[in-house]
């Protein structure tokens, strides 16, 4: 059955430190990748996507992801964490010609001001 | 253009009963998806509807059903409700893709609290 596992629960980095979450999938096929960010009390937001073509992207807020398809990861990177970016973090992907997104099990980010 | 709304925010439920939750895409979006979201268990999918038809479904017992209307919104009713079915019931809207890239866009879910 297809998974995502975020290696992570709970981050907590200063400010200014660089952030790297980690995201593994399992499925075979070709997939397509999502981050999702949810700060406290709002809606889930699209953070950033990969489809096809450059594995890098880029993404709002100063956020990028590689997509790294030996590995089956999609690990989220952002250089200097804000404090602003305290909220929870969750990885998705769908396979292609499936009608279906699989969510990690999110990982909560804590930045200390 | 005015996100993805659900309806009501917040509810409140004896065990036994049966709730209906409503979910209103985007404009032009025709895809919609159901999640059930709990801190143990995070975001797990629940179904997906594109134009009337159910795409896919996950793991939940038959108590969890849905539905979506020609004008794209969708109903999701749980039927016999059981404690463990408190949790954040999110709908998020998508317009189809080729190869299935579509992005989903969330609305701010409801709360259900099952007493």
């Amino acid at each position: 059955a297809q998974s995502v596992s975020q290696h992570n629960h709970h981050v907590i980095l200063s400010e200014a430190a660089s952030l790297e979450l980690g995201c593994n999938y399992s499925y075979g096929g070709t997939v397509n990748l999502f981050w999702y960010v949810q700060y406290p009390g709002q809606h889930l937001q699209l953070l950033l996507k990969y489809f096809s073509g450059d594995p890098l992207v880029k993404g709002i807020k100063g956020f990028e992801a590689e997509f790294i398809k030996s590995k089956f990861s999609f690990n989220l990177r952002k250089p200097s964490v804000q404090w602003s970016d305290t909220a929870e973090y969750f990885c998705a992907v769908r396979n292609t010609g499936g009608f279906k997104t699989i969510f990690g099990a999110g990982t909560r980010l804590f930045v200390k001001a | 253009k005015a996100g993805v709304t659900q309806t009501p925010r917040y509810l409140i439920k004896t065990r036994g009963q049966q709730v209906t939750l409503s979910c209103s895409p985007i404009s032009g979006h025709r895809s919609v998806s159901w999640y059930q979201q709990t801190p143990g268990q995070g975001l797990q999918f629940l179904f997906e509807y594109f134009s009337e038809t159910q795409r896919n479904k996950g793991n939940f017992p038959g108590r969890f059903s849905g539905r979506q209307f020609s004008n794209s919104r969708s109903e999701m009713n749980v039927s016999t409700l059981e404690l463990g079915d408190s949790a954040l019931y999110l709908c998020a809207s998508s317009q189809p893709a080729p190869g299935s890239q579509e992005t989903q866009y969330f609305g701010p879910g409801t709360r259900l609290l099952v007493l």
